[in-house]
């Protein structure tokens, strides 16, 4: 079974500071990978995703994830925090690929996201 | 292109009532997933429908059910609400083809149905 896990459900970071997201996933066959944002009372909004090739993702707003498997993680960063990135950022991982299935994905619990002007 | 579409935004219930959610697709998009999230519980997956049959199904009881349309529309269905099904209730809507290579399909989601049980 697939699982995911968002180290610190909170984060602070200054505006113009490194964003730095952390995620860590769990899946018994080559996983994809998502990172989406909510923000407040809105659905949720694609940053980047991994399925094969380039292990270096570049998404959305200037955010990028790197893919190591050895380290079984998928880390979102970003060079310099503004302050529309306040939000709620989820990782998410998909295994399901056989069943034709981008469509079900595994969330993590989501990294509140503060920026500090 | 519109995106997707849920309606009703906001609902309250009350104990052993039933309630139906409805998903509008972006256009040409086949395939409608269902999410439940609670601050409880986080983001998790109810089912998935690709041309009117459920595909994937996510670990919940059966009081929880939906069904697609021809026209992709989806709707989710809770029978005899309990407490705990407050939550925002999420669709997302994809390709989901069998000729659609999966790294190249997105979902892309709704802005949720919010429901309260009282």
């Amino acid at each position: 079974a697939q699982s995911v896990t968002q180290l610190g459900s909170h984060v602070s970071v200054s505006e113009g500071a490194l964003v730095l997201l952390r995620c860590n996933y769990s899946s018994s066959v080559p996983p994809y990978l998502f990172w989406y944002v909510q923000y407040p009372n809105q659905g949720l909004q694609l940053l980047l995703k991994y399925t094969t090739g380039a292990t270096l993702v570049k998404g959305i707003n200037g955010f990028e994830a790197e893919f190591k498997k050895s380290e079984t993680s998928f880390h979102l960063t970003k060079p310099s925090a503004h302050m529309s990135d306040a939000a709620e950022y989820f990782c998410a991982v998909s295994d399901d690929i056989t069943n034709f299935g981008n469509e079900k994905l595994t969330f993590g619990t989501g990294t509140r996201l503060t920026i500090i002007p | 292109k519109a995106g997707v579409t849920q309606t009703p935004r906001y609902l309250i219930k009350t104990r052993g009532q039933q309630v139906t959610l409805s998903c509008s697709p972006i256009s040409g998009h086949r395939s409608v997933s269902w999410y439940q999230q609670t601050p409880g519980q986080g983001l998790q997956f109810l089912f998935e429908y690709f041309s009117e049959t459920q595909r994937n199904k996510g670990n919940f009881p059966g009081r929880f059910s939906g069904r697609q349309f021809s026209n992709s529309r989806s709707e989710m269905n809770v029978s005899t609400l309990e407490l705990g099904d407050s939550a925002l209730y999420l669709c997302a809507s994809s390709l989901g083809g069998r000729a659609i290579p999966y790294s190249t399909d997105t979902q892309y989601f709704g802005p949720g149905t919010r429901l309260t049980v009282l």
